[in-house]
């Protein structure tokens, strides 16, 4: 059974361009959250998706979008970088029925915006 | 406060108990978690206790909450040095996002 995978792995980017983020959520679970966990913070909540709509949003700003598919996938877009975007990206997802006390985070995408 | 709130560093010696802190903010807090993330990992979920429980054990980690403190507590029995690592308590509501401290460094010793 195959965890929460997200790629890529690492991104470089300049500011002002854009990027998007990949998800794939464990095997029975349709519900997808995002975090940025800047250097030598904790994860802060960007928001969530559940059938295919964003469910819940954090204190970020809307340059930061997202899209789940059919198949629970999901994608993270930033727009117009800034050099405070550098951060890893994590993706967690969690089991059907909301069953929210078993949320599983994959390994992250670290993002440099240079 | 609005922050969970959490030791920075915690240094033990191999074989050593390790108890680390959490103030959390919000007394309706649903569920409560611990979890580790190792140097260029992800995070992975050690424990959860829900809010209506005082202490899980589960192996070598044992959770203490008191509600009336908004206090939480992960003690490792017998650390090894593979448990260095950095650790993260987070609350949630049961509904969708979670709040996370800034994360203890622990570090063991041999």
């Amino acid at each position: 059974d195959a965890g929460v995978t997200q790629s890529p792995t690492h991104l470089i980017k300049t500011r002002g361009q854009q990027v998007t983020l990949r998800c794939s959520p464990k095997s029975g679970h349709d519900t997808v959250s995002w975090y940025q966990q800047a250097l030598g913070q904790g994860p802060q909540f960007i928001f969530q998706y559940y059938e295919e709509e964003e469910r819940q949003r954090g204190n970020f700003p809307d340059r930061f979008s997202g899209h789940q598919f059919p198949n629970y996938s999901s994608e993270l877009n930033v727009n117009a970088l800034l050099l405070g975007d550098s951060a890893l990206y994590l993706c967690a997802s969690i089991p059907g029925q909301g069953r929210q006390e078993t949320q599983y985070f994959g390994p992250g995408t670290r993002l440099l915006v240079l | 406060g609005e922050d969970v709130e959490q030791s920075l560093f915690l240094s033990v010696r191999e074989g050593d108990s390790s108890v680390i802190n959490c103030t959390y903010t919000d007394s309706s807090s649903t569920y409560l978690y611990w979890y580790k993330q190792e140097p260029g990992a992800g995070l992975q979920l050690l424990t959860y206790i829900f809010s209506n429980m005082d202490m899980k054990q589960d192996q070598r980690l044992t959770v203490l909450l008191n509600k009336k403190d908004k206090h939480l507590s992960l003690r490792i029995a017998d650390t090894q040095t593979g448990d260095s690592a950095i650790y993260f308590c987070a609350e949630s509501w049961g509904n969708n996002d979670m709040r996370f401290g800034a994360g203890t460094r622990l570090t063991v010793k041999p």
